[in-house]
């Protein structure tokens, strides 16, 4: 499978900042995904990575906070805009090689915001 | 009622043991069903994934699904220490939206 690099691989920042989180496979995917995975919760889908185009949020997420980019088939960025201690959270970074195959994980940022 | 429901543990089973680990589901579009393995401080590894009823085997884990009963498990046969790590279900109605339990925590004991 796919060998996915996240980073930075933790962080501590200060409420009001952005931070932008990189993800990067080591092969070309066609499918890159963002999810939140809080403490005793289950993975959250933020939104998929689509290149040359706006990536698709889910419910409860919108582009203004967590803006992405996805220049190519090999590399995608998340920014969390203007960070509250609500956004502390592990952002995780999935990739699948075609559209419905199973997806792999990078090891996640954890954010912490105080 | 959530769309998959997995109880979060811990679950804590001596070495050598057999090890079941379960999850319901309500959404019957669901099509594929996965199994991560996640270790503290890493991302969830796929273990295995199955499109169909029935049984699939890898090595000493065990998959099944039976999807009268909206019903999957995990089996690890001969369980070792390295096997303590939180486990979760996954699924998806091939839209490339993944549903996750929320995990099961494992604890092998030596």
């Amino acid at each position: 499978s796919a060998v996915i690099s996240q980073k930075p691989s933790r962080d501590i920042c200060q409420r009001g900042t952005s931070l932008t989180i990189q993800c990067q496979v080591d092969s070309q995917v066609t499918m890159m995904f963002w999810y939140r995975q809080q403490p005793g919760q289950s993975l959250t889908l933020i939104a998929t990575a689509n290149q040359g185009s706006e990536a698709t949020y889910e419910s409860g997420f919108v582009i203004d906070k967590f803006p992405i980019s996805r220049p190519n088939l090999t590399f995608s960025t998340l920014t969390v805009s203007n960070m509250s201690p609500e956004d502390s959270s592990i952002y995780l970074c999935s990739v699948a090689p075609n559209s419905n195959q199973p997806q792999h994980f990078g090891d996640g940022t954890r954010l912490s915001i105080l | 009622q959530k769309e998959v429901e997995q109880d979060p543990g811990p679950l804590s089973v001596p070495e050598g043991a057999i090890v079941s680990l379960n999850c319901t589901y309500s959404n019957s579009a669901f099509q594929y069903f996965m199994w991560y393995r996640q270790y503290s401080r890493k991302g969830p590894e796929l273990l295995m994934y199955t499109y169909s009823s029935g049984n699939k085997e890898d090595g000493r884990f065990t998959a099944q699904v039976d999807k009268s009963s909206k019903y999957i498990s995990l089996f690890i046969r001969d369980s070792q220490p390295s096997d303590s790590a939180t486990y979760l279900c996954a699924m998806s109605s091939r839209d490339d939206k993944i549903i996750f339990g929320k995990g099961t925590r494992l604890h092998i004991l030596p």
